[in-house]
C-alpha cells in the first residue's frame, strides 16, 4: 500500500506567475482534500475533490483551482501568484464512508519571490 | 464558523514531567483529530476521536474528547526529548472531512 505523495518537493515562483501542484492519494482513496499551510500556522483548508468534482471549497478566492482525475490524483492550481501564497500546501486523501481519516502527504514548499 | 483554540500555544518543559495540550471548538463535533509536525515536515496523525468520551493513548500520549465542553485534551506523562514538535487538534464539524485546525502547540522538551 502506497502513501500519499505529492511534487514538486519545493519550488520557487514570482509573483503574477501560474503554478500547478500534484498530489498521489493513498490507495484505496477516493476523496482529496488540499490544505495551505503557512509558516507559524495551522493548515487552512482550500478546497476538497471527491469523484472528480470539487465537494466544497474553503474561504480561498478563485485563482486557487483543482482537478481529480480518474485514479484519485489531483492537481492544484494557483493564477496569478501573489506574495502571501507562499506556504506548504498539503494534500489530504482519505475514503468516504471510512473513519474519515486524512492522510497527509510530504507538502510541497512553495515560495513566491 | 467553526473555530478551533488551543492552548498554551507554546510549551517549554522538563523531561519527566507531565503537561496537558487544550484543544476547545465552538460549534457541536463528534470528530477531533491530532497530529504531530516536525519542522519542515508534513502531519503524522496521532489519534482520531469519534465519540463523547473516546480516550486513546499511545506511549507517553493520551488524547481524550468531550463533546459537551466541546473539548479534547492532550495529556504528555513524563516528557522526553523526542516529543519535542508542533501539535495540531483539527475538527470535523460535519463529518465532511473539512478539517478546521487550531494555531498549533509548539512543544519544546528540555533536558
Amino acid at each position: 500500500e502506497t502513501g500519499v505523495t505529492q511534487s514538486p518537493t519545493h519550488l520557487i515562483k514570482t509573483r503574477g506567475q501560474q503554478v500547478t501542484l500534484r498530489c498521489s492519494s493513498q490507495s484505496g482513496h477516493n476523496t482529496v482534500s488540499w490544505y495551505q499551510q503557512a509558516l507559524g500556522q495551522g493548515p487552512q483548508f482550500i478546497f476538497q475533490y471527491y469523484r472528480e468534482e470539487e465537494n466544497g471549497r474553503g474561504n480561498f478566492p478563485p485563482r486557487f483551482s483543482g482537478l481529480q482525475f480518474p485514479n484519485y490524483s489531483s492537481e492544484l492550481n494557483v493564477n496569478a501568484l501573489e506574495l502571501d501564497d507562499s506556504a506548504l500546501y498539503l494534500c489530504a486523501s482519505s475514503l468516504v464512508g471510512g473513519r474519515n481519516e486524512q492522510f497527509f502527504g510530504p507538502g510541497t514548499r512553495l515560495t513566491v519571490l | 464558523e467553526l473555530k478551533v483554540e488551543q492552548n498554551p500555544l507554546f510549551l517549554s518543559m522538563q523531561e519527566g514531567k507531565n503537561y496537558t495540550i487544550y484543544c476547545n471548538y465552538s460549534t457541536t463535533s463528534d470528530r477531533l483529530y491530532w497530529y504531530r509536525q516536525d519542522p519542515g515536515k508534513s502531519l503524522e496523525s496521532l489519534f482520531v476521536l469519534l465519540s463523547n468520551g473516546a480516550v486513546k493513548q499511545e506511549g507517553r500520549l493520551m488524547a481524550s474528547l468531550d463533546t459537551k465542553a466541546r473539548l479534547s485534551t492532550l495529556h504528555i506523562t513524563a516528557a522526553v526529548h523526542d516529543l519535542s514538535a508542533t501539535y495540531f487538534c483539527a475538527v470535523d464539524a460535519n463529518r465532511a472531512q473539512k478539517l478546521v485546525f487550531g494555531q498549533g502547540t509548539r512543544l519544546t522538551i528540555n533536558p
